[in-house]
């Protein structure tokens, strides 16, 4: 049974630019939380989208915003890169919202902005 | 507002010998919490969590931890560590007013042969 899924795993990208994220949950889970993780810290919310629809933000700027689609899949789309967008990008999907089953995470997608 | 402390940025041990990472988390009514492991280039797994009941919660790859609510803590313990356990570690908590994740800063278990 394959696990949560991130694409790509690796990118590097020009101050500036836009940059979309792809994440696959694990077969069973309706609900995708982002988390942002910079270098030897721990991972920051960025938001959970549950039924297609974000339902809770962290305190990220509006240049961060997502989507999930009908089969549960999400994206993470980043506007107006910033150096200090540079970070792994966590995907964590659950089948009740984190509550009582918990997230399972992908391996991330490990963002560079130069 | 939620938060979580984990008061050591990294603990060495030599291995067999226990360990005791640390996390205290702000007071809250009702509060999950959540052990996450992160291996060297990898994503987060989970090792153990407490939800309600028992105060002493048993996980994955022999690790366990207790939730002291006078305390405020849910310090995670295995009683003879070994060299495959080097990683990070991560304690975070989630409560009834929302469904994200609060972490901890991490722990980093190194392990002396």
């Amino acid at each position: 049974d394959a696990g949560v899924t991130q694409s790509p795993t690796h990118l590097i990208k020009t101050r500036g630019q836009q940059v979309t994220l792809r994440c696959s949950p694990k077969s069973g889970h309706d609900t995708v939380s982002w988390y942002q993780q910079a270098l030897g810290q721990g991972p920051q919310f960025i938001f959970q989208y549950y039924e297609e629809e974000e339902r809770q933000r962290g305190n990220f700027p509006d240049r961060f915003s997502g989507h999930q689609f009908p089969n549960y899949s999400s994206e993470l789309n980043v506007n107006a890169l910033l150096l200090g967008d540079s970070a792994l990008y966590l995907c964590a999907s659950s089948p009740d919202r984190g509550r009582v089953y918990g997230y399972t995470f992908g391996s991330g997608t490990r963002l560079t902005v130069v | 507002a939620q938060s979580v402390t984990q008061l050591d940025s990294q603990v060495p041990v030599f291995e067999e010998a226990p360990v005791e990472l640390r996390c205290n988390y702000s007071s809250s009514v009702s509060v999950y919490l959540f052990w996450y492991v992160q291996y060297p280039n990898q994503g987060l797994q989970l090792l153990l969590k407490y939800l309600s009941g028992s105060t002493l919660v048993k996980g994955i790859n022999g690790f366990e931890a207790e939730f002291n609510k006078s305390q405020t803590s849910f310090h995670l313990r295995k009683p003879s560590v070994h060299i495959s356990d080097t990683a990070e570690y991560f304690c975070a908590v989630s409560d009834d007013s929302n469904y994200q994740l609060i972490w901890g800063a991490g722990t980093k278990l190194i392990i002396k042969p």
